[in-house]
């Protein structure tokens, strides 16, 4: 069973059409929730840390939240330049960072 | 500011050839390094990990190994690579466990 899971797996977008992608997690006791942007061929990006549940973190058209369950990176009037894989991994105290599988994200003009 | 190099960035090779692959990270001291493996629709799988030199610390059985010989240098090694070593490999760096991690640019390996 998968700790981290993401959702959707893909989302196509028009340009400017703001959405939302989910990052539910299953860990107990989490010790920090990270976001992570990768395009193709290239390393991941580190763009958020959330910490407690509440917590919201904001860059450009990016905003993250988190609650005791799930977070959510919602993007707000996206580009063609935000098009992207979205990584979220989670903490859990004396653990290895566990990532899910990501969203891929396709904005169109 | 840190900086983090991976080299080669891609490579292709025989199966049952030998493999390294090194990760060098810039601009800070005694960071924590890893080592991981992503593969299509399989997500970012940590191999190694290591909060010093000479320790390491393995997440996955399988033929490949890594070495930490300096403060800021990070190798993953094999003896003879398997057609299944092939995927993408990343390092990454971060100031302590648990803080983000900051990835290299990756090294695209493919066994032939």
């Amino acid at each position: 069973e998968d700790q981290v899971t993401q959702s959707p797996e893909a989302l196509r977008l028009q340009e400017g059409e703001s959405s939302s992608l989910n990052c539910s997690y299953t860990v107990s006791g989490l010790r920090g929730l990270f976001w992570y942007r990768q395009d193709p061929g290239k390393g991941p990006e580190f763009l958020f840390t959330l910490y407690s549940a509440g917590e919201e973190k904001e860059k450009e058209r990016l905003k993250a939240t988190l609650t005791k369950k799930e977070s959510f990176l919602h993007i707000t009037a996206p580009k063609p330049e935000d098009s992207a894989t979205y990584l979220c991994a989670v903490y859990q105290a004396g653990t290895a960072l566990i990532f899910g599988k990501g969203t891929t994200l396709s904005v169109s003009s | 500011s840190q900086t983090i190099h991976q080299w080669p960035a891609t490579l292709v090779q025989p199966v049952g050839s030998p493999l390294s692959l090194e990760c060098t990270v810039e601009g800070t001291s005694n960071p924590n390094l890893y080592w991981y493996r992503q593969a299509a629709g399989r997500g970012l799988q940590l191999l190694f990990y290591s909060v010093g030199i000479g320790q390491i610390s393995s997440e996955v059985p399988q033929n490949l190994s890594a070495s930490r010989p300096q403060d800021r240098q990070f190798i993953l090694s094999s003896k003879k690579l398997l057609l299944s070593d092939s995927g993408f490999y990343l390092c990454a760096w971060s100031r302590r466990q648990g803080l983000e991690q900051y990835f290299g640019p990756g090294t695209r390996l493919t066994v032939t």
